[in-house]
């Protein structure tokens, strides 16, 4: 079993839909992340989180230490959207690495 | 913005050559990182860099990997002996300091191993 699971793995919506990806993982953790891949394969990094909530335009992120679990949220979606969201978390244990969830691949329709 | 940069972009090298991909991290961070992306898999850990030393390194990164900083601004990765199963994208990362910070990914280098 992966220590970061991501649902859903596939996601499409219509411009303006709420969108929410969750990540819940198995782990002890110091951190997470959320970051964006562009179809180019660029990766950028969009959240770093270890308690409560981040708000960066119209995207929100969650996360709740109890219950291992994270949630990237994207309010009024619009098609420049449409990438590949990752999951990542920094372990208590492992130093500085970061370990990857699958990520959800989005596309926004107009 | 400051960016990290990576060079090249995409090569392709027969199995068995040496390879290296080049970083230009962020100026003033400290930790120095790589990753890999197997086409259609996951981002891996490779190995993590601080004060002119690995400070972690992964299962994957065995006797083939190396890494250096040449000259206080580059960060290399080199493998020694390209397999095919070492066809990938390789991003070198880098952050401010350790435990929670942003960290910062390069373009990656997508090298093809035939």
């Amino acid at each position: 079993k992966n220590e970061v699971e991501q649902s859903p793995q596939n996601l499409t919506a219509q411009e303006g839909e709420f969108i929410t990806i969750n990540c819940s993982y198995s782990v002890g953790i110091s951190a997470l992340h959320w970051l964006q891949q562009h179809p180019g394969g660029g990766i950028v990094s969009l959240f770093m989180l270890s308690s409560g909530k981040k708000k960066h335009g119209r995207l929100i992120a969650t996360i709740n230490i109890q219950e291992k679990h994270s949630s990237l949220h994207i309010t009024a979606s619009h098609p420049r959207d449409s990438a590949v969201y990752i999951c990542a978390v920094r372990r208590e244990t492992s130093g500085s690495r970061l370990t990857f969830g699958e990520g959800t691949q989005l596309t926004v329709n107009p | 913005e400051p960016e990290v940069t990576q060079t090249p972009s995409h090569q392709v090298t027969q199995m068995g050559q040496e390879v290296i991909l080049r970083c230009v991290p962020i100026s003033n961070h400290l930790y120095f990182y790589w990753y890999r992306q197997i086409l259609g898999q996951k981002v891996e850990f490779l190995v993590s860099f601080y004060n002119n030393e690995i400070s972690e390194k992964s299962e994957i990164f065995d006797d083939q990997f190396s890494v250096e900083r040449p000259d206080g601004s580059n960060f290399t990765l080199k493998i020694r002996s390209t397999k095919l199963e070492d066809s990938a994208m390789y991003f070198c990362a880098s952050s401010e300091w350790s435990g929670g910070n942003t960290i910062y990914f390069g373009e990656g280098s997508w090298l093809t191993v035939v």
